[in-house]
């Protein structure tokens, strides 16, 4: 089953106004990413949050991390029409010690930022 | 540095066809991965090299075949493909595998399979 599960599938909203995208996921990570990817092109690493952090910042944006939860999310503040993206959380699933070494990607969100 | 490229950017061949896939990065990174990613949906890992080893195979089907000839390049060999293959393609690279990395994505290579 999919490691990362993301919701909204899809979120319209106007300029300056702030994103949210939750991500769930059901195994022991190492850490979670997030990525961005414009249409039809290759994917942009935005920020990687470890198991033992719980927010992360990097410019307008936000990541949290509840590994009791299983679940993170990504904070987009004051968003432009540039923001408009696919946006994907990446989870190594780790077992026993080690890490599978490898990424497993959630199912995205599609933001769309009107001007 | 810090690119992947990959060419080329589109590819359009037939089920009886061979082709290869390039990619290509100088950050000295010793992780490279191969994804398939179908139209609105995540990528699927394919293949990962590490220190120019294939450490993963995510059960591929054999028509697509990777190689590794040093640590700063990836190919993928294409044969007898079908319809179904149709879909980008994407390498990445990272640092080194101790623990996941962030992974740096080249552009893609569009596949359409006839």
């Amino acid at each position: 089953s999919q490691q990362g599960e993301e919701d909204p599938q899809a979120l319209s909203i106007q300029e300056g106004e702030n994103a949210t995208m939750n991500c769930s996921y059901k195994t022991s990570i190492n850490n979670l990413q997030w990525y961005r990817q414009n249409s039809g092109r290759g994917l942009v690493h935005l920020i990687l949050i470890r198991s033992n952090e719980r927010e992360k910042h990097s410019g307008r944006l936000r990541v949290t991390l509840d590994t009791s939860k299983k679940s993170s999310s990504l904070l987009i503040t004051a968003s432009r029409a540039a923001d408009t993206a696919s946006y994907f959380c990446a989870t190594d699933a780790y077992a026993g010690g080690t890490s599978y070494g490898k990424l497993t990607f959630g199912q995205g969100t599609i933001l769309t930022v009107h001007p | 540095d810090t690119e992947v490229t990959q060419t080329p950017k589109h590819l359009v061949m037939g089920m009886t066809n061979k082709k290869s896939l390039k990619c290509e990065q100088h950050m000295g990174h010793r992780a490279m991965y191969w994804y398939k990613q179908k139209a609105k949906k995540p990528p699927e890992l394919m293949f990962v090299y590490s220190y120019e080893k294939l450490s993963i195979n995510e059960s591929v089907p054999s028509r697509f075949s990777p190689e590794c000839p040093n640590s700063s390049l990836l190919n993928l060999h294409l044969h007898a493909l079908q319809p179904e293959d149709s879909a980008l393609y994407l390498c990445a690279s990272s640092q080194g595998t101790a623990y996941t990395d962030t992974q740096y994505f080249g552009p893609g290579t569009r596949l359409t399979v006839l």
